[in-house]
């Protein structure tokens, strides 16, 4: 099975930067998906590591250490708009279903 | 830019109906989701489905889902017996080959 852990919620001040992080335990996975969702919306796509490292995308950059179990999703310079829930999920090595983490709900504040 | 699309965006049945949910995958697209999230609760995944079978399915996905592509474009799941708990927003997701899965916006199911 797969277990994966994120905080259920955080706080930030606008223009900060903020680091969300997931651990995860599993035998293996095609690659680490980060997701956004607004409330009573569908996930939309951040950013994706398959290899360890840092991914960056604009003012999100995600980044994957697989020996350790553990990805983070950088979000810089926030804006309002960047109030959401922000979805860890791994895919799986047979048929790339997602599966997620329970989601950070992350409040931004002016 | 192409979108994953799903109708109704809400549906409220009874209890004990029938309901089928649609949706159409961006065209090109190889491989197709249904995804469900009962409202304050993580997106679970319920069935992947490539090359007109299903690939994958959870425990979730018992003898009262099924899911067909009738034809070239609509990928459907169908929900027999509704109960109170089958009561949750369920994604549609598609994707090519190794890329990121695109969602559509959800159909709202509400049993009552």
């Amino acid at each position: 099975g797969q277990n994966i852990d994120q905080p259920t919620e955080m706080t930030a001040t606008e223009g900060a930067i903020v680091q969300i992080n997931c651990t995860y335990q599993t035998s293996g996975f095609n690659g680490l998906f980060w997701y956004q969702q607004h409330a009573g919306e569908a996930p939309t796509f951040l950013s994706y590591n398959v290899l360890d490292g840092l991914e960056e995308k604009g003012r999100f950059s995600s980044f994957l250490s697989r020996s350790k179990g553990y990805s983070y999703l950088l979000l810089k310079e926030l804006q309002m708009k960047d109030s959401a829930s922000y979805l860890c999920a791994l895919a799986s090595i047979s048929t790339d279903k997602l599966i997620f983490g329970t989601g950070t709900r992350l409040q931004v504040f002016p | 830019e192409p979108e994953v699309t799903q109708t109704p965006s809400h549906q409220v049945t009874q209890m004990g109906q029938e309901v089928i949910l649609r949706c159409v995958p961006i065209s090109n697209h190889l491989y197709f989701y249904w995804y469900r999230q009962i409202l304050g609760q993580k997106v679970e995944f319920l069935v992947s489905f490539y090359n007109n079978e299903i690939s994958e399915k959870s425990e979730i996905f018992d003898d009262q889902f099924s899911v067909e592509r009738p034809d070239g474009s609509n990928f459907t799941l169908k929900i027999r017996s509704t109960k109170l708990e089958d009561s949750a927003m369920y994604f549609c997701a598609s994707r090519p080959m190794n890329t990121e899965a695109f969602f559509g916006q959800g159909t709202r199911l509400t049993v009552v």
